[in-house]
């Protein structure tokens, strides 16, 4: 199946800057990768997600990168605010018939000090 | 409120006692999804269904777990003679499939699992 690392698991920023948080996979065939932000006490929302046939993604303040050789993808969060205090969480899934293969990293709490 | 919806949103129970969880998805999506989360963890996955069919199950899922989706529209887990390392948050996705792999999954707010 497929495994997950993420990093860093903590970071802090100031109000303002940017945060980076970074994904990497084992299986090759793994072909989406969403990323959810949970805030304490909630369900994990989706954020941004994309395909392996895509290289990169943004919707505003947020954005996500993807290098398939190397098998890892970033979430990219520029200009943050204290409202971007999250467990964010990335995943891949590796498509099989009849198989969920869908597996999350450990997250990454990220503090915006305003 | 037309996201997924799980009940009860907290349960605490003694350990040795039946619990029953229940999610009911976003409407028109196939698929629903059970994990289990702890503390500082992502998401684990338990089991999915495709309609009525339940499809995959983890290993983490041992013969006290059960889940159902009788209809194909809400899902029921149950875990039999609870222990204390059951506890943690229960959380329910679901997704439509489709031929082209549009499967975001969407999460509940979970149950949050007490075992005493």
């Amino acid at each position: 199946g497929e495994n997950v690392e993420q990093h860093p698991s903590t970071l802090s920023v100031q109000e303002g800057d940017s945060a980076v948080i970074k994904c990497t996979y084992s299986d090759s065939a793994s072909n989406y990768f969403p990323w959810y932000k949970q805030e304490l006490g909630k369900r994990p929302q989706l954020i941004i997600d994309i395909r392996s046939n895509v290289g990169e993604k943004k919707d505003q303040r947020i954005a996500v990168t993807l290098n398939k050789t190397a098998k890892h993808f970033s979430l990219h969060i520029t200009e943050t605010q204290p409202e971007d205090s999250a467990v964010y969480f990335c995943a891949a899934h590796l498509p099989r018939d009849n198989n969920n293969d869908m597996r999350f990293g450990a997250g990454t709490r990220l503090t915006v000090k305003p | 409120d037309t996201g997924v919806s799980q009940n009860p949103r907290h349960k605490i129970t003694k350990r040795g006692q039946n619990v029953t969880f229940r999610c009911d998805p976003i409407s028109e999506h196939n698929r629903l999804y059970w994990y289990r989360q702890t503390l500082g963890q992502g998401p684990e996955f338990l089991t999915y269904f495709q309609n009525e069919a339940q499809l995959e199950k983890s290993r983490l899922l041992s013969d006290r777990f059960s889940a159902e989706r009788p209809k194909g529209s809400f899902s029921t887990l149950e875990i039999q003679r609870t222990e204390q390392g059951d506890s943690a948050m229960y959380l329910c996705a679901s997704s439509p499939h489709s031929v082209r792999g549009k499967d975001t999954q969407y999460f509940g707010p979970g149950t949050r699992l007490t075992v005493l």
